[in-house]
């Protein structure tokens, strides 16, 4: 039972077309994101939302629009793709357990979208 | 800026112990956790410090020192799996963002 599963795993598309990634959680968590992982396997926060919510929103070119369309889903749609785009974007989510000295803070992670811009 | 530090690579052999070290720079702090990454796998997590001293999860431990901003996971008994790619990332503090270090990839040789 994949606690966080992204579709597709692979994607292979023209420059300039549109695609999107889904993604879901059973977990229960309320906070999900969006990392984008490069060649050389740098991981870099994309988009953050938590119970429906856009909290985090880095400096990603607005042809990248994230939709969460209740807490346990969020998508990535991509407009007018770029070769740049071609990259392995995770999804993943957290939830705040306590374990006496803090707030853990733990995320999981899907299994990785690879997106080839041709 | 925000910045987590790693070495790019570290060779070891079957059964040695390894460090990887991290040092950040960050806004705010709520944590150093680290996760591992096998080739065209999902970043798992590993281990978190929240204070200051070492963690200690079976062969793996991990250490924070938060006055000198860095961070260290120790692999003990080194064993052909744990050749993969290593991030320690940071939770910035009232924020739920997460940032990851540069990574290092760990080769494990027979």
């Amino acid at each position: 039972d994949t606690a966080v599963s992204q579709t597709p795993k692979y994607l292979v598309t023209q420059m300039g077309n549109d695609k999107s990634i889904k993604c879901e959680q059973n977990l229960g968590h309320d906070t999900m994101y969006w990392y984008k992982q490069d060649s050389k396997k740098f991981l870099k926060i994309m988009f953050s939302y938590n119970n429906k919510e856009l909290i985090i929103n880095e400096t990603v070119p607005n042809r990248f629009s994230p939709k969460s369309p209740d807490k346990a889903h969020l998508n990535l749609h991509i407009n007018s793709l770029e070769l740049g785009d071609s990259a392995v974007y995770f999804c993943a989510s957290s939830h705040q357990r306590h374990d006496g000295t803090g707030v853990i803070g733990e995320l999981f992670f899907g299994e990785g979208s690879r997106l080839t811009v041709l | 800026g925000q910045s987590l530090e790693q070495p790019s690579e570290v060779t070891a052999v079957e059964g040695a112990i390894v460090q990887i070290n991290c040092t950040y720079q960050t806004s705010g702090f709520y944590g150093l956790s680290w996760y591992q990454q096998h080739d065209g796998g999902a970043p798992t997590f590993l281990s978190y410090n929240a204070l200051d001293g070492l963690e200690e999860t079976g062969r793996f431990s991990s250490f924070l020192s938060r006055s000198d901003s860095y961070g260290y996971l120790l692999l003990q008994e080194l064993q052909m799996k744990d050749s993969a790619s290593y991030f320690c990332a940071v939770r910035i503090s009232g924020t739920y963002k997460y940032i990851f270090g540069t990574g290092t990839r760990l080769k494990v040789l027979a």
